[in-house]
């Protein structure tokens, strides 16, 4: 399997522009996580999805930001307009709710730079 | 509501040192609890998890966490430290009735050589 994948791994971008960072899930997996790490925050979840509907975004820091997940294999987080605050490591995870299976796993990660 | 807490933001462990890194945790009903480790610039990676049965789970790379009930700690353990256990560690806890999985701060491991 190859795990989470994420793309692009680094981004580079100035202030104003949009951002859209891709994440591929596990297959099988039902549950879809989109975290952002930071030195200050830590790791903080910002939303999540359940069979493809999003259930709960209350992490998400502010209209500038929207996920969607169009389907079981594909997800994206989109920032428009950047803010060099929104300068952070962001990370999707999934999960399969099924059995004993409650772990998530994570991909590597999108390190974004806004200038 | 849950909670996690990491109180250590760093331990120093000298090489070959049996390892504890800390964390207690508050949740309704019964607990679903995971440690993960993060190495530089990669991804969280899963290391253990305690859903039921014996308090004493074995993971990955050697590491073991004792499920303390009473005292709502899940304490990660290593008996003999290796300067390659040097990461940043997080404890996570899940409700049963829950869905989202609530990170700790993360911790700091450097295993001296």
């Amino acid at each position: 399997d190859a795990g989470v994948i994420q793309s692009p791994r680094h981004e580079v971008t100035e202030m104003g522009q949009e951002v859209t960072l891709r994440c591929k899930p596990i297959s099988g997996h039902n549950s879809l996580f989109w975290y952002r790490q930071t030195m200050m925050r830590g790791l903080e979840l910002l939303i999540y999805f359940n069979n493809n509907v999003p259930i709960d975004d209350s992490g998400m820091p502010e209209d500038r930001f929207s996920a969607k997940m169009p389907n079981a294999s594909f997800s994206t987080l989109k920032i428009q307009p950047s803010e060099p605050r929104d300068s952070a490591v962001y990370f999707c995870a999934s999960r399969r709710d099924r059995g004993t299976t409650y772990e998530q796993y994570f991909g590597p990660g999108t390190r974004l730079t806004v200038t | 509501a849950q909670s996690v807490a990491q109180p250590e933001d760093q331990v120093n462990v000298a090489e070959g040192n049996p390892l504890t890194v800390k964390c207690t945790y508050s949740v309704s009903g019964n607990p679903y609890l995971f440690w993960y480790v993060q190495y530089p610039n990669r991804g969280l990676q899963f290391l253990l998890k305690y859903i039921t049965g014996d308090n004493l789970v074995k993971g990955s790379y050697g590491f073991e966490a004792e499920f303390n009930k009473s005292q709502t700690s899940f304490h990660l353990k290593k008996p003999s430290a290796l300067v390659s256990d040097s990461a940043l560690y997080f404890c996570a806890v899940r409700g049963e009735r829950d869905d989202k999985i609530i990170f700790g701060k993360g911790t700091r491991l450097h295993i001296l050589p």
